[in-house]
């Protein structure tokens, strides 16, 4: 079966960095996407990777190891309006989204 | 310009009944996809036009379930029979590529639907 894994929650402080992790398994591979969705409202795009690396984006950044089936994405310098679950989604051979059930990042002063 | 809309955002349905929920695209975007998501887990992919072709429904978890986009932009999901398990938001989103795999998608606030 298909299989995406993310920490259920994750508690970070005001500033400060956090890493969330995504681990995969799925029937192929063609991209990986990390969504940031409020409570109540809809997930937002927050970054795409497709080859290994790094790939940065203001204070977010995504990892991506494909031989690993492994993401994380970084947060730094946090700021309270980050409290949000991120959600981790990968397309897989036939070309449909998987998702994560998300992480809920609380973050606190 | 307006992003993808949702209509009703609120629905409570008898169990039995039959519901109709709209999406509204991004004006141009070839792609839309209908999403469940329930409570505390990711979005669950339901069914996936290109144009006005369904291109895929594999999602669809019942025939009570059905999809329409006639003219290629707004798009309605109708759930016939209503039962206390197809309560969950059910989200829309669109992107303007006919590639589902490596494009973002921009999601409509959803419809909260309630069967009681």
């Amino acid at each position: 079966g298909q299989n995406i894994d993310q920490p259920t929650e994750m508690t970070a402080t005001e500033g400060a960095i956090v890493q969330i992790n995504c681990t995969y398994q799925t029937s192929g591979f063609n991209g990986l996407f990390w969504y940031q969705q409020h409570a109540g409202e809809a997930p937002t795009f927050l970054s795409y990777n497709v080859l290994d690396g790094l790939e940065e984006k203001g204070r977010f950044s995504s990892f991506l190891s494909r031989s690993k089936g492994y993401s994380y994405l970084l947060l730094k310098e946090l700021q309270m309006k980050d409290s949000a679950s991120y959600l981790c989604a990968v397309t897989d051979s036939n070309y449909q989204l998987i998702w994560g059930a998300g992480t809920k990042l609380i973050i606190k002063p | 310009g307006a992003g993808v809309s949702q209509s009703p955002r609120y629905k409570v349905a008898k169990r039995g009944q039959d519901v109709a929920l709209r999406c509204d695209p991004i004006s141009g975007h070839v792609s839309l996809f209908w999403y469940q998501q329930a409570l505390g887990q990711g979005p669950e992919f339901l069914t996936y036009f290109q144009n006005e072709a369904q291109l895929d429904k594999s999602g669809l978890p019942s025939d009570r379930f059905f999809a329409e986009r006639p003219e290629g932009s707004v798009s309605t999901l109708k759930i016939q029979r209503t039962q206390q398990e197809d309560s969950a938001v059910y989200l829309c989103a669109s992107s303007p590529v006919g590639d589902q795999s490596s494009y973002e998608q921009y999601f409509g606030p959803g419809t909260r639907l309630t069967v009681t």
